[in-house]
């Protein structure tokens, strides 16, 4: 069935390291991706999106790669920060007449001071 | 510039009860969407409206039910409570409705709590 799993559960980073989050989807069909940021008691926030016809995509401190020929997502978080502590959801669009969403099950990310 | 806004924020029914949960999308967004998140997962898909008109529905029971109004606000109604439906209840909108995908932006959800 649909999938879109994430590596590693949790994380633990120092404050100024890289953080990698890693992401496995199973829909080969599918050609958008978003990555959200959720921190407790939230809703999931907006990071960056790619399209299939893209490998690499950067926003401000944060890059997202895209290898399609082992369906996998990561997202980069450069001068990790104690704000970037949350949990981190990849999610996968499956057309099936809608903009239907598909996530994992989320990665904490926790960045130490 | 407001984003997806939700209500009521928190709320707690009895089993049987129904409950009614409202979503006001970003401004010139056309799109609603719907989702469920259960403590410790991923959201889960329920519907999408576009134009006042379903255009999906997740693995969900009829006890499901949404509908847009003309100014693209939605409710989601869930009747015959269960304890199993308490969850974190996510609206999301986005511009328009599209294969190619939009940026879909959530609100911080309605926390629902079946005693």
């Amino acid at each position: 069935g649909e999938s879109v799993g994430l590596h590693l559960p949790t994380l633990s980073v120092q404050e100024g390291d890289n953080s990698i989050i890693n992401c496995a989807y199973s829909n080969s069909a599918s050609d958008y991706f978003i990555w959200y940021k959720q921190e407790s008691g939230k809703g999931p926030q907006f990071i960056i999106d790619i399209r299939s016809n893209m490998d690499k995509r950067q926003g401000q401190r944060v890059t997202v790669l895209l290898n399609k020929t082992v369906k996998h997502l990561s997202l980069q978080i450069a001068a990790t920060q104690p704000g970037d502590s949350a949990v981190y959801f990849c999610a996968e669009m499956v057309w099936g007449g809608s903009e239907k969403l598909v996530f994992g099950k989320g990665m904490k990310l926790t960045v130490n001071p | 510039d407001a984003g997806v806004t939700q209500s009521p924020t928190h709320l707690i029914k009895t089993r049987g009860q129904h409950v009614t949960l409202r979503c006001s999308p970003i401004s010139g967004h056309k799109s609603v969407s719907w989702y469920q998140q259960v403590l410790g997962q991923g959201p889960q898909f329920i519907f999408q409206y576009y134009e006042k008109e379903e255009r999906g529905r997740g693995n969900f029971p009829d006890r499901f039910s949404a509908r847009q109004f003309p100014n693209y606000s939605s409710e989601l109604n869930v009747n015959a409570l269960l304890l199993g439906d308490s969850a974190l209840y996510l609206c999301a909108s986005s511009s328009s409705w599209d294969r190619r995908g939009n940026t879909i932006y959530f609100g911080e959800g309605s926390w629902l709590t079946v005693v």
